[in-house]
């Protein structure tokens, strides 16, 4: 069974930091492409980057690009998003998403909230 | 990466069909053939019903389609269920590995 398990959200002061971290268990974690997408409450879901199975490429949303980091750690099944320079904005449920046919297993996310 | 557009909300009496639009571009929805459709409950993460415009993943009901034309995509729910009642988001791939999302419709069971 396919299980995503985000851990690492809560609450920060604006500009701070925080990193999140996806474990992935009932799947070849090495060869599956993954995704952080989010939600802010009450709102609709946001794309937010990508990481290539081996690691060797990212892509980031314009809204997130130069402040997110997304890496992963295959021996660990995990991947992370190290998220700096935090706005209000960017106040949201996390979830990380499995890519096969298209993102079809994802975890039940980890809440990030910014406010002094 | 401007969000694809959908109705807010759609509405259909049980056994009825409802069908949600997913507006882009010719740089997303219209370019690629990697639109998908996901359901979404209240507190619940999202799942998956539609890939590639309209294939339909192990598990999901044959009620559940997607067809697109042109920069527009759209699913429809034939024979809808009291348990269809949730927000769907349609997304697409628009290029250089970026993905989009919708912005969302929310479908009420009368």
């Amino acid at each position: 069974e396919v299980q995503l398990v985000e851990s690492g959200g809560g609450l920060v002061q604006p500009g701070g930091s925080l990193r999140l971290s996806c474990e992935a268990s009932g799947f070849t974690f090495s060869s599956s492409w993954m995704h952080w997408v989010r939600q802010a409450p009450g709102k609709g879901l946001v794309w937010v980057s990508r990481i290539r199975s081996d690691g060797t490429y990212t892509a980031y949303a314009d809204s997130v690009k130069g402040r997110f980091t997304i890496s992963r750690d295959n021996a660990k099944d995990t991947v992370f998003l190290q998220m700096n320079s935090l706005r209000g904005e960017d106040t949201a449920m996390y979830y990380c998403a499995k890519e096969g046919s298209s993102l079809d297993y994802w975890g039940q996310g980890t809440l990030v909230t910014v406010s002094s | 990466q401007s969000a694809l557009t959908q109705p807010p909300s759609a509405s259909g009496s049980p056994g009825q069909s409802v069908t949600i639009s997913c507006t882009g571009t010719s740089s997303d929805v219209g370019g690629y053939n990697y639109v998908s459709w996901y359901q979404q409950h209240p507190g619940k993460a999202p799942k998956l019903m539609i890939y590639e415009v309209s294939k339909r993943p192990s598990g999901v009901p044959d009620r559940f389609s997607g067809s697109k034309s042109g920069n527009t995509a759209s699913l429809t729910v034939s024979g809808l269920q009291a348990e269809d009642e949730a927000d769907y988001y349609c997304c697409s791939y628009a290029g250089n590995y970026i993905d989009v999302f919708g912005t969302g419709t929310k479908v009420t069971v009368l």
